[in-house]
């Protein structure tokens, strides 16, 4: 069964410093997103990504962050200047339609620790 | 304010048949009910979804009455494999974020 895969599974870095998360969607899906999860805490929306473009955004999703799909197959979320409370799991997920009929897929995520 | 309610915890023996009732009293004529569970340290995993009636899969099903005020999920014959969180979602046509409660922790007794 077609997966999507995130790397690095887990990335420490200095606060102040950028992140770059990486991930591979599904390949004929087309549309993307980012989640992240706070050490027990809810799974929280950040950005929903089509057509070379941010459709939907969260008050998460500041200037601090962006999204890029750099080609055909990598979905990247960067992160300037970490925060310590930028420490979560993220999770990317794809679909292959934006609508509620078409279940999003995610990857085991990565975990990110700002030290 | 959560769209769905679900107990926070349950717990089950191995063998048995465990379902997990949500509730959702708001849900719109085009919505959705989507099921995920979660294991720790890993992502969401989807499970089943539905509109109306019953859906049924590999590991689960899912009955939704006709007045689509709540759904229940079915787990026959539940393992220690199956403990983890549950998620319902009332999955927005057409608004492509998933909005996550805290789900339901179900415990797997041996």
């Amino acid at each position: 069964e077609p997966e999507v895969t995130q790397t690095p599974s887990h990335q420490v870095t200095q606060m102040g410093q950028e992140v770059i998360l990486r991930c591979v969607p599904i390949s004929n899906h087309l549309y993307f997103y980012w989640y992240r999860q706070i050490l027990g805490q809810k799974v929280e929306f950040l950005v929903s990504f089509y057509n070379n473009e941010i459709s939907e955004k969260s008050e998460i999703f500041d200037d601090q962050f962006s999204v890029e799909r750099p080609d055909g197959s990598n979905f990247t979320l960067k992160i300037r200047s970490t925060k310590l409370e930028d420490s979560a799991m993220y999770f990317c997920a794809s679909s292959s339609q934006g609508v509620s009929d078409q279940p999003q897929h995610f990857g085991d995520g990565t975990r990110l620790s700002i030290l | 304010l959560a769209k769905t309610t679900q107990p926070i915890s349950m717990d089950s023996y191995e063998g048995q048949e465990v379902n997990i009732t949500c509730s959702h009293n708001n849900i719109a004529t085009n919505d959705y009910i989507t099921w995920y569970q979660q294991f720790p340290s890993q992502g969401p995993r989807f499970i089943i979804q539905g509109y109306k009636t019953k859906v049924t899969n590999e590991v689960a099903s899912l009955f939704i009455p006709a007045d689509r005020k709540s759904s229940t999920l079915s787990l026959p014959r539940v393992s220690l494999s199956d403990t983890a969180v549950y998620y319902c979602l009332d999955a927005d046509f057409g608004n492509e974020k998933l909005t996550f409660g805290t789900g339901t922790r179900l415990t797997i007794i041996p």
